[in-house]
């Protein structure tokens, strides 16, 4: 089973580019999130999604969209890419219809803002 | 709003000894738990969950843990740690929508 999966792994950024993150889920979730995890520190939510057409931010949303067009995939763009966006990005899905369902990762997407 | 906090951002064991991490969570409704662990690169992968079952909960590599309503606590535990274990541990606590991660424990094996 694929589960979540996230391109690309390892990605260079320039200052001012503009990237996406794909992730991709084939679990029929309809729970997605993208979080960012920095140097010892834990995750941090970023946006998340409750279904197709349906966003919301999280606690750091600041500097990157999303979106949901379908149930499977949910892309995440930076836009001017800062050094402060150099971290570690990791895309998650869950079936949220129980609170004790389990959230799935992704292997995660390293990248670094020069 | 729910809040997680692990006490201790590093642990350090001997090779056989006990491992015994720290979780505990605030929530205003019956809580979902779950420990996740994630070795270094990779994403992370559940090690176990209480949903309001049984309130010892067992998970893979013999690791377990009790949840406590009157403490509201979660801790993990493992009676005998292996090299393999080393790696970074997350409490987390859930609701309908989201998930809230604490800050991590990372475990450290000495030989």
């Amino acid at each position: 089973n694929a589960g979540v999966t996230q391109t690309p792994k390892f990605r260079i950024l320039k200052i001012g580019q503009s990237m996406t993150l794909q992730c991709a889920q084939d679990m029929n979730h309809n729970y997605m999130y993208w979080y960012r995890q920095d140097p010892g520190m834990g995750l941090k939510l970023i946006y998340y999604s409750v279904g197709a057409g349906i966003t919301d931010k999280g606690e750091v949303p600041n500097g990157y969209n999303v979106s949901r067009s379908t149930t499977e995939d949910f892309p995440l763009r930076l836009e001017l890419a800062a050094p402060s966006q150099t971290s570690v990005y990791f895309c998650a899905s869950r079936d949220g219809t129980g609170s004790g369902n389990t959230i799935y990762f992704g292997e995660g997407s390293w990248l670094t803002v020069v | 709003a729910q809040s997680v906090t692990q006490l201790g951002s590093h642990v350090s064991v001997s090779e056989g000894a006990l491992v015994l991490l720290r979780c505990n969570y605030s929530s205003s409704v019956p809580p979902y738990l779950f420990w996740y662990v994630q070795y270094p690169n990779q994403g992370l992968q559940l090690l176990l969950k209480y949903t309001s079952a049984a309130t010892l909960v067992k998970g893979i590599n013999d690791f377990e843990a009790e949840f406590k309503k009157s403490e509201t606590s979660f801790h993990l535990t493992k009676p005998s740690a292996h090299m393999s274990d080393a790696a970074e541990y997350f409490c987390a606590v859930s609701d309908r929508q989201n998930f809230v991660f604490g800050p991590g424990t990372r475990l450290s094996v000495l030989p």
